[in-house]
C-alpha cells in the first residue's frame, strides 16, 4: 500500500515563475492537507481539501497561491510568480477522515526560488 | 486562536539519560498527536492520544495526555543516538476535524 506520494521532491524556480506541486493521497484517503515548513520551524497549515472541494483555506496566502483536488488525479498546490520567501518545504498529508487516524505525510517538495 | 507550544526547543542529552518534552496547548481538545521528523525527511506518526489520561508507549518513548491541564508529555527513557530527531506535537484546530496545528518542535540530540 503506497503512502502519500509527492512530486517533485526538489523544485527550483526563478523569481516570477510558477511552481506546481503534486500530491497523491494514500489509497482510501479522501482528505488532503497541505502544510508549509520553513527552515528550522514547525509546520504551518495552508489548506484542507476533499475531492473537488476546498474545505478550509484559512492558511493560504490571499494572492498567488491556489490548490485543487480534482475528481480524478492528484491534488495540486500552485504558486504563481514565486518569490524568494516562498522557498520552503511543502508537505502534503492525507487521512481517511476518522478521528483516531493520524495524518499520513508525504516526503515533501523542497522548493527553492532563485 | 489555538496555540501549541513545546519546551524545550532544543535538547542535548547523553545516551542512557531520561528526559521529558512538554507540549502545552491553548484551547480544549480531546486529541493530540506526536510526530517525529529526521533532518530533510517527512513526518512519522508516533502516537495518537485520544482521551484524557491516555498513555501510550513504544520502545523508549512514552506519551501521555492531560486534557484538563491542556498538556501532553513525551518521556524518553535511557536515550540512544537513534532517537536524535525533531519531535512535534499537534492538536486539532477544533472538535471533529483533522486539521492539525503543530507545535514549534523540539530538536533532540543524543550524544555518547
Amino acid at each position: 500500500n503506497a503512502g502519500v506520494m509527492q512530486n517533485p521532491r526538489h523544485l527550483v524556480r526563478r523569481r516570477g515563475q510558477e511552481a506546481r506541486l503534486r500530491c497523491s493521497p494514500m489509497k482510501g484517503h479522501s482528505h488532503v492537507y497541505w502544510y508549509r515548513q520553513l527552515p528550522e520551524e514547525g509546520l504551518k497549515f495552508m489548506v484542507y481539501l476533499q475531492k473537488e472541494n476546498i474545505i478550509d483555506e484559512s492558511g493560504m496566502p490571499k494572492e498567488r497561491f491556489s490548490a485543487e483536488f480534482p475528481k480524478e488525479g492528484p491534488s495540486i498546490l500552485r504558486i504563481q510568480q514565486v518569490v524568494r520567501g516562498d522557498s520552503a518545504a511543502y508537505f502534503c498529508a492525507s487521512s481517511p477522515g476518522a478521528p483516531d487516524s493520524p495524518l499520513h505525510f508525504g516526503n515533501g517538495t523542497r522548493l527553492t526560488v532563485t | 486562536e489555538l496555540k501549541v507550544e513545546q519546551n524545550p526547543l532544543f535538547l542535548s542529552m547523553q545516551e542512557g539519560k531520561n528526559y521529558t518534552i512538554y507540549c502545552n496547548y491553548s484551547t480544549t481538545s480531546d486529541r493530540l498527536y506526536w510526530y517525529r521528523q529526521d533532518p530533510g525527511k517527512s513526518l512519522e506518526s508516533l502516537f495518537v492520544l485520544l482521551s484524557n489520561g491516555a498513555v501510550k508507549q513504544e520502545g523508549r518513548l512514552m506519551a501521555s495526555l492531560d486534557t484538563k491541564a491542556r498538556l501532553s508529555t513525551l518521556h524518553i527513557t535511557a536515550a540512544v543516538h537513534d532517537l536524535s530527531a525533531t519531535y512535534f506535537c499537534a492538536v486539532p484546530r477544533s472538535y471533529n476535524t483533522d486539521k492539525l496545528i503543530f507545535g514549534t518542535g523540539t530538536r533532540l540530540q543524543v550524544f555518547p
